[in-house]
């Protein structure tokens, strides 16, 4: 069964910093794009970043509004992927999940998500 | 950046009824259009890709159509299990998704 499951989220105050996990399972992970997502009541869902496979040497790219303060990184050898969060701010509230995207076709499995709470 | 701005933001429909959904994009883009269903504290399941294409396993009543700049999803004999947020994302230029449309028991 295609799986991925978000870890680390909580409350942190404004200027902090959090680490969010994604590990998969039941699928070639090094070989799948992965896309962080996060959704709040006051923004919808809004696509945050994604990294893509060693093929296409981890190629990050993010939303203009997180960029320089996350980074998406992966280990392919523990299959997981990982969203590093800085400089907090309270506009980064949201639930945070992480996505397996089938290159040009699909986005086929979301994680459960987690949620992350910016709030002094 | 790609916009896409779904309508209505609500429905309300019996079952059994045929709904549509319309999303339009700020601009012409090739047919990477997707549609998801949410349920509340659940992830978004997808339902359609490529704009018309019908995830494995979804129910045939669910159906995409449109190209462009105008999409449809179309739920047909809608059922007690569809009341749900429906949700449009292009995914041809980064990613952007539609503000959402709940649809509601009538």
């Amino acid at each position: 069964e295609v799986q991925l499951v978000e870890s680390g989220g909580g409350l942190v105050q404004p200027g902090g910093s959090l680490k969010l996990s994604c590990a998969a399972s039941g699928f070639l992970f090094s070989d799948s794009p992965i896309h962080w997502v996060r959704q709040s009541s006051e923004k919808g869902l809004q696509w945050v970043g994604r990294i893509r496979n060693k093929r296409n040497n981890h190629a990050t790219a993010y939303t203009a509004s997180v960029e320089g303060r996350f980074t998406i990184s992966r280990d392919d050898s523990k299959n997981t992927a990982y969203l590093q969060m800085d400089s907090l701010r309270p506009e980064d509230t949201a639930v945070y999940y992480c996505t397996r995207h089938l290159d040009g076709v699909k986005t086929d499995c979301w994680g459960q998500g987690t949620l992350v709470t910016v709030a002094s | 950046d790609i916009q896409v701005t779904q309508s209505p933001s609500t429905l309300s429909a019996s079952v059994g009824d045929r709904v549509t959904i319309t999303c339009r994009a700020s601009e012409t883009f090739r047919n990477f259009l997707a549609w998801y269903q949410q349920k509340p504290g659940r992830a978004p399941k997808l339902l359609i890709y490529k704009a018309s294409i019908l995830e494995s396993g979804v129910p045939s009543r669910f159906s995409g159509s449109g190209s462009g700049t105008e999409f449809t999803l179309t739920i047909s004999n809608l059922q007690p299990e569809d009341f749900a947020t429906y949700y449009c994302q292009q995914y041809s230029v980064y990613w952007t998704f539609g503000q959402g449309t709940k649809v509601e028991i009538k």
